[in-house]
């Protein structure tokens, strides 16, 4: 079993409507989560990151954790064109290290 | 600098080569981590820095790589008798003293064995 588990998509989303992503995680002592966008051919930029269970929002991102079902997704408002990307769920293990999913592809049709 | 550089920013070997990427983190960032990434998965830890000394090489595939960084700035990943299976992209990123607020990472390496 994976550490960091995603739907690996292709998500096809509408312009303007709401992207939904999962991520799960299967290390009970993870305390920092992190989301990553990539877009094709270029390194993962930081969008998010979260530590305390709830939401939290950040312009149209909003990052939500659920520690006791070892839970976090990444919901994208009023999605455009240039969210399309592929979005990397990052969890700090107990070593100190993220551990990587494999990521959501994301598209966002005009 | 103002971000992570790393050079080359491609490089074409041949099997059974030897070859070294380089990664100059963010000034300051005293942790520095190098992942590989190959296409359709994500970042795949290998080795990660706390000053000059590896705190955790856990992820290197074998004993024909190995990273160096000697004087906690710039580092070096270092892969003997390439492989084609060796063929990704590598990726190094820093962090400030803890890894809370995330990782920067540099635009990786593609590297690729013929």
């Amino acid at each position: 079993q994976k550490e960091v588990e995603q739907n690996s998509g292709p998500l096809s989303v509408p312009e303007g409507a709401i992207a939904s992503l999962n991520c799960t995680y299967s290390d009970r002592g993870s305390q920092s989560f992190f989301w990553y966008r990539q877009y094709s051919g270029k390194s993962p930029e930081l969008i998010m990151f979260i530590y305390s269970n709830g939401d939290k929002e950040d312009g149209r991102f909003t990052a939500q954790l659920n520690k006791a079902s070892q839970y976090v997704s990444l919901l994208i408002r009023d999605s455009q064109p240039s969210d399309s990307a592929t979005y990397l769920c990052a969890v700090e293990d107990s070593w100190g290290k993220l551990q990587f999913g494999a990521g959501t592809q994301v598209v966002v049709t005009p | 600098g103002a971000g992570v550089s790393q050079t080359p920013s491609n490089k074409v070997t041949e099997k059974g080569k030897y070859v070294e990427l380089r990664c100059d983190p963010i000034s300051g960032h005293t942790a520095l981590y190098w992942y590989r990434q190959s296409l359709g998965q994500g970042p795949e830890f290998l080795i990660y820095f706390q000053g000059t000394g590896a705190a955790d090489d856990s992820g290197l595939p074998n004993d024909r790589f190995f990273a160096v960084r000697p004087e906690g700035s710039v580092s070096t990943l270092k892969i003997q008798r390439t492989e084609r299976g060796d063929s990704a992209v590598y990726l190094c990123a820093s962090s400030s003293p803890t890894v809370n607020y995330g990782y920067t990472f540099g635009s990786g390496t593609r590297l690729t064995v013929v």
